[in-house]
């Protein structure tokens, strides 16, 4: 059983350019998360995803950030016209197909590191 | 709203010493806590997880342990290596599904 994958693991863009991150959960997973991790800092959470369904989105940008997961393949952190401050860690999480609440462990995969020139 | 915070923010070592990392919470109401390792440059590797109603958590030298009321949780390792070398990161779950984290510990082994 593959662990999350995520891809690429390093990006490079200009400024203005788009930058599309992906993440494919755990096999059985179906609870998709997005942390970001700046330079030095901790990280902060994102967005959290159920297939076709975006659940809480309350730690994303208000602009030119947003994130999907369909019904089929993985799920996708797109952000638009970059800039410096968006160069960061992305981290992607998924958990089991269970109820929330329960305190299930999130598993990580190893980030995409982005470089925004 | 829920503050990880993790005490010392570096740590450095000889080889061979015990050492506790500090973790305290602000918001006693969680699901869970983890700690994590970080190597520069690389992913998360999940080291200890503690369900909100236990104690504590072993896992080879590793011993993490958890104080609800208090808002802390300590990790212990024993008999410390080189490849110990590296950010422990602190993460607290207290909704559903967010994961709260500290700013880490970065612990240096010297040989």
């Amino acid at each position: 059983n593959a662990g999350v994958m995520q891809n690429p693991r390093h990006l490079v863009r200009r400024r203005g350019q788009e930058a599309r991150l992906r993440c494919s959960p755990m096999k059985g997973h179906s609870h998709v998360y997005w942390y970001r991790q700046l330079p030095e800092e901790g990280l902060k959470f994102m967005v959290y995803l159920q297939k076709e369904n975006i659940i809480d989105e309350s730690g994303m940008p208000k602009e030119r950030f947003s994130a999907e997961f369909p019904k089929e393949g993985p799920s996708i952190l797109r952000i638009q016209q970059v800039v410096r401050g968006d160069s960061a860690a992305y981290f992607c999480a998924s958990s089991p197909d269970l109820a929330t609440g329960q305190g299930h462990e999130q598993f990580f995969g190893p980030g995409t590191r982005l470089t925004v020139l | 709203k829920q503050e990880v915070t993790q005490i010392p923010a570096a740590l450095s070592v000889p080889e061979g010493e015990n050492l506790v990392l500090n973790c305290s919470f602000t918001d006693s109401a969680i699901y869970n806590l983890q700690w994590f390792r970080q190597d520069p440059g690389k992913g998360l590797t999940s080291l200890l997880l503690i369900q909100s109603s236990q104690r504590e958590q072993t896992s080879g030298r590793l011993n993490a342990s958890l104080d609800k009321s208090s808002g802390r949780s300590t990790l212990y390792i024993a008999a410390s290596q080189p490849g110990d070398s590296a950010t422990y990161l602190c993460a607290v779950r207290d909704s559903n599904y967010q994961l709260i984290w500290g700013a880490g510990t970065k612990l240096i082994i010297k040989p």
